[in-house]
């Protein structure tokens, strides 16, 4: 099955800086998803980005799909921010997702 | 939007019992739900796919006699913990997608069992 890596593992960043999340897939995808962990461990999504590039605030997400590789960049950090992202990528007639293993992001006063 | 609603949040049994957990989409049909795992400070594992009429697929390592799961309309899938034990203690999200095939998946808030 198709294998999803997340770097980095851990980032701790000062509130108002930005920041790039990656995440590698080793096959081709037809879905891929971009999540926010919450402390209560409610998942939010936050893209669903296949391919190209999406936008909502601060936040915004880049599927480089030929060269499967996804990239979630978060400016002006909040202490909000933190908690753990995760990718997810499935890909072929497999509807199925399967995870990363996750950033897990502090963002400090 | 598409919501699933998952029902014990939370839920505390004793060794040797058995657990059921609630996984519904509420304003749309899923003739298959997915149901995860997530140990602490680690990531999701895919436990199995639900499938409305028929036998669950099970991920390889996952023991479908200790996890029953029973989809048995379009909007309801149910998650058995059978036998329960400690090591059983975890946090299980379901999830499900309102269109097709190329579409997000959408998560329950996911139910943290601790077995004592």
């Amino acid at each position: 099955g198709i294998q999803v890596e997340q770097s980095p593992p851990d980032l701790i960043l000062q509130e108002g800086a930005n920041s790039t999340l990656r995440c590698n897939f080793s096959d081709s995808v037809n879905n891929l998803q971009w999540f926010h962990q919450n402390p209560w461990g409610q998942l939010i999504n936050l893209f669903y980005i296949p391919s190209g590039t999406k936008q909502n605030g601060r936040l915004s997400a880049t599927t480089v799909a030929t060269e499967r590789y996804s990239l979630l960049y978060i400016s002006s950090s909040q202490t909000t921010d933190s908690g753990v992202y995760f990718c997810a990528a499935g890909g072929g007639t497999a509807s199925k997702l399967t995870f990363g293993t996750g950033t897990r992001l502090q963002v400090t006063l | 939007g598409a919501v699933v609603s998952q029902h014990p949040s939370r839920v505390i049994c004793k060794s040797g019992t058995s657990v059921k957990i609630e996984c519904r989409s509420l304003d749309f049909q899923a003739t298959t739900m997915f149901w995860y795992r997530q140990f602490p400070k680690k990531s999701l594992m895919l436990m199995a796919t639900s499938n409305e009429g028929s036998k669950a697929t099970y991920e390889q390592g996952v023991e479908k006699d200790k996890f029953l799961i029973n989809h048995a309309s379009l909007t309801l899938s149910t998650l058995t913990v059978t036998s329960a034990h400690p090591e059983d203690s975890s946090f299980y999200i379901c999830s499900a997608r309102d269109q097709g095939i190329n579409s997000p998946l959408h998560f329950g808030n996911g139910t943290r069992l601790t077995v004592t």
